[in-house]
């Protein structure tokens, strides 16, 4: 059974550009999660799509956009790069958190994306 | 809104010794909790969970955790210690029953470095 599976694992980018991160969720899940998580620090929370809808989102700017597509996987698109969004990006998925207690998320390995 | 505190950032501690990992919470309302781990260069794998029930919650590789609503802890504990367990322990919250988040928040981690 196939858990969370993300691409690419790493990438590089300079200030500025554009960049499009994708997570396919575990077997079974419909809502996704996208986390960030700094050298050091614990995942941030920056938006979840359950039914191809953003339903929740972090305090992150509208620099940071998402998608969910009819099979349940997300793409997580950053805009206008700065160095600070330099992270490892996670995907997590679930079974339908907004109608059931969640019972604990599936994580992916993350985007390690490094912007120069 | 939840909030998670973890007390320590490095926990050092020799092979086959005990070890306790702590998490204080922060809400208004009923929550559950988890903690989870992060191997280098991976994503989050769930330790445990407490939703309801027995206080004593048991996980896998040999953890436990025990929550105290009077304290409004879930300290995490290992009686024995491997090499292996060196890594990222995050501590999580979400609502309970009722009210607040289903969105996880996560502490900033806690390292635990094994030595042999």
């Amino acid at each position: 059974d196939a858990g969370v599976t993300q691409s690419p694992t790493h990438l590089i980018k300079t200030r500025g550009q554009q960049v499009t991160l994708r997570c396919s969720p575990k077997s079974g899940h419909d809502t996704v999660s996208w986390y960030q998580q700094a050298l050091g620090q614990g995942p941030q929370f920056i938006f979840q799509y359950y039914e191809e809808e953003e339903r929740q989102r972090g305090n992150f700017p509208d620099r940071f956009s998402g998608h969910q597509f009819p099979n349940y996987s997300s793409e997580l698109n950053v805009n206008a790069l700065l160095l600070g969004d330099s992270a490892l990006y996670l995907c997590a998925s679930t079974g339908g958190a907004l109608r059931r207690p969640n019972y604990g998320y599936t994580f992916g390995s993350g985007t390690r994306l490094t912007v120069v | 809104a939840q909030s998670v505190t973890q007390l320590d950032s490095q926990v050092p501690v020799f092979e086959e010794a005990p070890v306790e990992l702590r998490c204080n919470y922060s809400s208004s309302v009923s929550v559950y909790l988890f903690w989870y781990v992060q191997y280098p260069n991976q994503g989050l794998q769930l330790l445990l969970k407490y939703l309801s029930g027995s206080t004593l919650v048991k996980g896998i590789n040999g953890f436990e955790a025990e929550f105290n609503k009077s304290q409004t802890s879930f300290h995490l504990r290992k009686p024995s210690v491997h090499i292996s367990d060196t890594a990222e322990y995050f501590c999580a919250v979400t609502k309970g029953a009722s009210g607040g988040s289903y969105i996880p928040t996560f502490g900033r981690g806690t390292s635990l470095i094994v030595h042999p």
